[in-house]
């Protein structure tokens, strides 16, 4: 079944302590994307990567890293969390960059809560 | 720049009622315009899609909405509301070359559906 994979679905930390939320693709979609989803403000994006080793900053990239080694993963790292961070992450691929014929796919979300 | 207006953050109807949920854009180029659907603990799903052809959009679920320059609107309907369409709702807007980059995403309506 094709689909975006992320883990873990929820995750309670607490501030500054290093934690990493993977996606993962089975589609051989070149470009993903991580957004935050909080109340009142809809989806916000943080990083993207239009092909492996080609990641760039989002709309909201302070305090969050990412890596593209390989085409299918697209791992989120949060060095130094903190409050602010809590919220709702999504992962999302696409075949391309034109989403006139390549449809963004949504992984289910990790509920991150920093405390 | 682009952006996108969702015109109430909440929105009730009874079951076989007409659900409106209306969409405002601004793009300094012919946008492309989306309608996502979020059911709970789920991530975003495709509803439907305009890319310059058709003005009037057929999507799944029985959603359909207009593209109307004139009124730089793009609202969402569905002539009779069923509870399985409770979810929340985003409208999103990129530029006319379809970037995924670009893409822009409103504050999403939540839609009740009462028996």
């Amino acid at each position: 079944e094709a689909q975006v994979t992320q883990n873990p679905r929820y995750l309670i930390t607490v501030t500054g302590k290093k934690l990493t939320v993977t996606c993962s693709q089975n589609m051989n979609h070149e470009y993903m994307s991580w957004y935050r989803q909080d109340p009142g403000l809809g989806l916000r994006q943080i990083y993207y990567s239009m092909n492996v080793e080609v990641t760039d900053k989002g709309d909201v990239p302070e305090g969050y890293k990412v890596s593209r080694k390989e085409k299918r993963n697209f791992p989120l790292i949060l060095e130094s969390p903190s409050p602010n961070q809590t919220s709702l992450y999504f992962c999302a691929s696409s075949l391309s960059r034109g989403l006139g014929n390549s449809p963004l796919h949504f992984g289910n979300g990790t509920r991150l809560t920093v405390t | 720049a682009q952006s996108v207006t969702q015109l109430g953050s909440h929105v009730s109807v009874s079951e076989g009622a007409l659900v409106l949920l209306r969409c405002n854009y601004s793009s300094s180029v012919p946008p492309y315009l989306f309608w996502y659907v979020q059911y709970p603990n789920q991530g975003l799903q495709l509803l439907l899609k305009y890319t310059s052809a058709a003005t009037l959009v057929k999507g799944i679920n029985g959603f359909e909405a207009e593209f109307k320059k004139s009124e730089t609107s793009f609202h969402l309907t569905k002539p009779s509301a069923h509870m399985s369409d409770a979810a929340e709702y985003f409208c999103a807007v990129t530029l006319s070359s379809g970037s995924a980059r670009q893409l822009t995403f409103g504050s999403g309506t939540q839609l009740t559906v009462l028996p």
